[in-house]
């Protein structure tokens, strides 16, 4: 299996603003997925984040909005641009390892 | 596209009794990979069980066992011996057998389970 985190934890954000999440992963991975989980709502794929070229977005989710970095195969960072209140959500990473997804615990955002 | 359906919103269950939760999918793929994961109050994704949609025997792991019916596109969770630490949100999901952005998981809305005492 794979352990991974996530930082911040949580954090609450002025709308305009930018936040960056960091997502690391203790053991060398191919893929690294980056999900939004709005509030008692299901998860839901933003984009696929890969190492050395640009990331994958989901239908709906652009680079400007959503901007992922992937430097090396155990890192990644998931920057929420000009917030509004409808960012307000948890974005979860996680990794594929093997045939399995193993989730980091989640950044939970609130947007005023 | 993949589609995951829960059709339970809430369960609920004593403790030490056993409960089904339901999944159902829709898919063209013949080879692909079901998933049930758990999400406790915590929110970190747990990952319960998986199935292969190429064996034909039902996963099973300690009291977590799947009922899999690949033409019925159906893929239940059993719980027995319920405990009062299996309360937490579980969702159901897909992902196709192949490599690079088949990667990715599809996921249903979730049922959330709750425990009785």
């Amino acid at each position: 299996s794979a352990v991974i985190s996530q930082k911040p934890s949580r954090d609450i954000c002025q709308r305009g603003t930018s936040l960056t999440i960091q997502c690391q992963v203790d053991s060398q991975v191919t893929m690294m997925f980056w999900y939004r989980q709005q509030p008692g709502q299901s998860l839901t794929l933003i984009a696929t984040a890969n190492q050395g070229s640009e990331a994958t977005y989901e239908s709906g989710f652009v680079i400007d909005k959503f901007p992922i970095s992937r430097p090396n195969l155990t890192f990644s960072t998931l920057t929420v641009s000009n917030m509004s209140p409808e960012d307000s959500s948890i974005y979860l990473c996680s990794a594929g390892f093997l045939d399995e997804q193993f989730f980091g615990p989640g950044t939970r955002l609130t947007v005023l | 596209a993949q589609t995951v359906t829960q059709s339970q919103p809430e369960m609920s269950v004593q403790e030490a009794e056993t409960v089904t939760l339901s999944c159902t999918y829709d898919t063209s793929e013949s080879d692909y990979y079901l998933f049930w994961y758990k999400q406790p109050p915590s929110r970190q994704m747990i990952l319960v069980i998986r199935q292969e949609a190429y064996k034909q025997q039902n996963a099973t792991e300690n009291r977590f066992s799947v009922n899999f019916q690949k033409a019925a596109k159906s893929f239940s969770l059993k719980i027995s011996d319920s405990q009062l630490g299996d309360a937490a949100m579980y969702f159901c999901a897909y992902r196709s057998a192949g490599g690079g952005s088949n990667y990715k998981l599809t996921f249903g809305k979730g049922t959330l389970l709750t425990v009785n005492p």
